[in-house]
């Protein structure tokens, strides 16, 4: 199976930018999505196709993704931002949706 | 408004059976894939199942396969997961989502209902 690997934590000052990796073998190769998951929420869908915004979603969130690594990045975050983040991949071989295993977003 | 409502969750024996039910409403149930999605507390999201728009294709996760069973009623609009063998890792909440079109993503979420699986 294919496995996603997230940092646990990511800590950031309001304002700054924080960057939240996902690492998988060749992930380049896939279509990468984002969660955002705040307490006592269910997921909600942030960016899909590596980079695409949903509708309504802020334009500090951007996502990229080469080689084996995807990334989420949030400029000038704020304290709204703090959440759980999970990246997300189709892995075809054994057709099966994989998670990372999420990293914890907070603002200092 | 799309809505994914799920119930069937609550307090269940190590070894017994349980189905969850998630009802449907807002869009054409029938098509779209559904998923189920659980998360155990504290943890992170974990994909455990997905069913295609007519029920004739469905796929699970390794870690659950031949326990789960996940089934589709399109003229009730309405998803089901069955869980046998019910072990403490099964303890979790468990979300109904819509799956987008073309791998877009999980685009709906339901609220998610809590299974506590008991020794």
């Amino acid at each position: 199976s294919y496995v996603l690997t997230q940092p646990p934590s990511v800590s950031v000052a309001p304002g700054e930018t924080a960057r939240i990796p996902c690492g998988g073998n060749n992930i380049g190769s896939n279509s990468v999505l984002w969660y955002q998951q705040k307490p006592g929420q269910a997921p909600i869908l942030v960016i899909n196709y590596n980079s695409d915004r949903r509708s309504g979603v802020s334009e500090r969130l951007s996502g990229s993704n080469s080689g084996n690594t995807a990334t989420l990045t949030i400029s000038r975050v704020e304290a709204g931002d703090e959440a759980d983040y999970y990246c997300q991949v189709w892995f075809s071989p054994s057709a099966q949706w994989v998670f990372g295993g999420g990293t914890k977003l907070t603002v200092l | 408004e799309v809505q994914l409502v799920e119930s069937g969750g609550g307090l269940v024996q190590s070894g017994g059976s349980l189905t969850l039910s998630c009802g449907a409403s807002g869009f054409t149930f029938s098509s779209f894939w559904m998923h189920w999605v659980r998360q155990a507390p504290g943890k992170g999201l974990v994909w455990v199942a997905r069913i295609n728009g007519d029920g004739s294709s469905s796929n699970y996760a390794d870690s659950v396969k031949g326990r789960l069973t996940i089934s589709r009623d399109n003229a009730d609009n309405t998803l089901y997961l069955q869980v046998d063998s019910l072990r403490g890792e099964d303890s979790a909440v468990y979300y109904c989502v819509r799956g987008g079109v073309a791998s877009s993503g999980f685009d709906k979420w339901g609220q998610g209902t809590l299974v506590t699986v008991s020794s």
